[in-house]
């Protein structure tokens, strides 16, 4: 599975939008982009996936670029509850048993 | 949506001793788990994906005669952490995937388990 690369913390104020960035300059074409959050002490939390089009759900939007070496996680009105480490994690969605390995992921704190 | 539970959500052991830490699905079936370890203020690494009536495979580095994982059916996998001393104190956390379904959430991951040895 490729490598990812984001910044190790970010603050955003509440209400605003929060962008938290990743770069995954190796990844393949049969590859996903995949983003977790975990809350402190808690399991992580599934955000968004996708391969190569924009994605939005009701938690948040994924922008990834043309060339797919990066991607944006998007949350639009992001709240205190938002505040967690958010994890971009790139695999091959293919196999059911496929792994998957965190990076460092990004501390996201949201302030009032 | 799927759901991954483990018990129990903290537990304290004397150094020397075994804990087990149970992983349920418990609205699916799942052949394969994983377990991972979370040191404070570090990422989830993972430690072994465990497999229906078979061995688990574990990760690099990580010692499978002190980690003992058992998966006896499609929605238990156990992991018993032997012999327990104070740097095996760690959260540790498993997850799951309900195979065979199209809904791509990834994987689910139960709440973690605290582990603390004295």
């Amino acid at each position: 599975d490729a490598k990812t690369t984001q910044p190790t913390s970010m603050d955003c104020a509440e209400g605003r939008a929060a962008n938290l960035p990743c770069n995954h300059s190796t990844i393949s074409g049969n590859e996903y982009v995949y983003w977790y959050r975990q809350i402190h002490s808690q399991g992580p939390q599934y955000i968004i996936h996708g391969l190569k089009n924009n994605e939005t759900n009701e938690m948040a939007s994924l922008i990834i670029t043309e060339d797919r070496k990066s991607s944006t996680l998007i949350l639009p009105h992001a709240t205190l509850r938002d505040t967690a480490v958010y994890y971009c994690i790139v695999r091959l969605r293919r196999y059911n048993f496929n792994k998957f390995y965190f990076g460092s992921g990004t501390k996201l704190n949201v302030k009032p | 949506g799927a759901v991954v539970s483990q018990h129990p959500s903290r537990v304290i052991c004397k150094s020397g001793t075994s804990v087990k830490i149970e992983c349920r699905s418990l609205d699916f079936q799942a052949t394969t788990m994983f377990w991972y370890r979370q040191f404070p203020k570090q990422s989830l690494m993972l430690m072994a994906t465990s497999n229906e009536g078979s061995k688990a495979t574990y990760e690099q580095g990580v010692e499978k005669d002190k980690f003992l994982i058992n998966h006896a059916s499609l929605t238990l996998s156990t992991l018993t952490v032997t012999s327990a001393h104070p740097e095996d104190s760690s959260f540790y956390i498993c997850s799951a995937r309900e195979p065979g379904t199209l809904n791509n959430y990834g994987y689910t991951f139960g709440s973690g388990t605290r582990l603390t040895v004295v």
